[in-house]
């Protein structure tokens, strides 16, 4: 099946600092990939889709200019996490969708990024 | 009410038991609906996809939605420790539309 990883696999950072997390779709490409968080204990929040080469489309109560995203490629995608705060620990999931086939069977996940911010 | 409801359980059977997962759902509108699996700290990976109605059966697993009840179900027989993991039902109303989680089971089988 498709794959998509992620880098790094967990990062633990300073209060203010900022992070950076990659999401790539190894043997596909994604012209949409989008971005998840996860809570313990709780399901997969989407935060934001990205279309390859426009911008982001952010969900309602995330903020665009403190969650980052980058989509340069059909393959790559990065979340970067501004200034971040304790608040903002949690399991960064992204997630590729194909080019083809409907959305629940093309839109694979990657292994997840767990943040924590001291 | 939320969009689609599953109780986090945790869930404990022992192992060579048939387990039953559930969700409920509000919109109608929705038309593809999947079962994920998640392993502690890993991605979730797609078990089963279904579209409208009916019965899917993949190996151990099979998924029935019924959408007049709005009620979707996911048996594995035959269960094995290494089926424990957190049970995500998902479903998405067109294409290409957003899919929508459910909180996820936690099922733990006994061996």
């Amino acid at each position: 099946g498709a794959v998509v990883s992620q880098h790094p696999s967990w990062v633990i950072c300073k209060s203010g600092t900022s992070v950076k997390i990659e999401c790539r779709s190894l043997d596909f490409q994604a012209t949409t990939m989008f971005w998840y968080r996860q809570f313990p204990k709780q399901s997969l929040m989407l935060m934001a889709t990205s279309n390859e080469g426009s911008k982001a489309t952010y969900e309602q109560g995330v903020e665009k200019d403190k969650f980052l995203i980058n989509h340069a490629s059909l393959t790559l995608s990065t979340l970067t996490v501004t200034s971040a705060h304790p608040e903002d620990s949690s399991f960064y999931i992204c997630s590729a969708r194909g080019l083809a086939g409907t959305a629940g069977e093309t839109q694979y996940f990657g292994p997840g990024t767990r943040l924590l911010v001291l | 009410q939320k969009e689609v409801e599953q109780d986090p359980g945790p869930l404990s059977v022992p192992e060579g038991a048939i387990v039953s997962l559930n969700c409920t759902y509000s919109n109608s509108a929705f038309q593809y609906f999947m079962w994920y699996r998640q392993y502690s700290r890993k991605g979730p990976e797609l078990l089963m996809y279904t579209y409208s109605s009916g019965n899917k059966e993949d190996g151990r697993f099979t998924a029935q939605v019924d959408k007049s009840s709005k009620y979707i179900s996911l048996f594995i027989r035959d269960s094995q420790p290494s089926d424990s993991a957190t049970y995500l039902c998902a479903m998405i109303r067109g294409r290409d539309d957003k899919i929508i989680f459910g909180k996820g089971t936690r099922l733990h089988i006994l061996p």
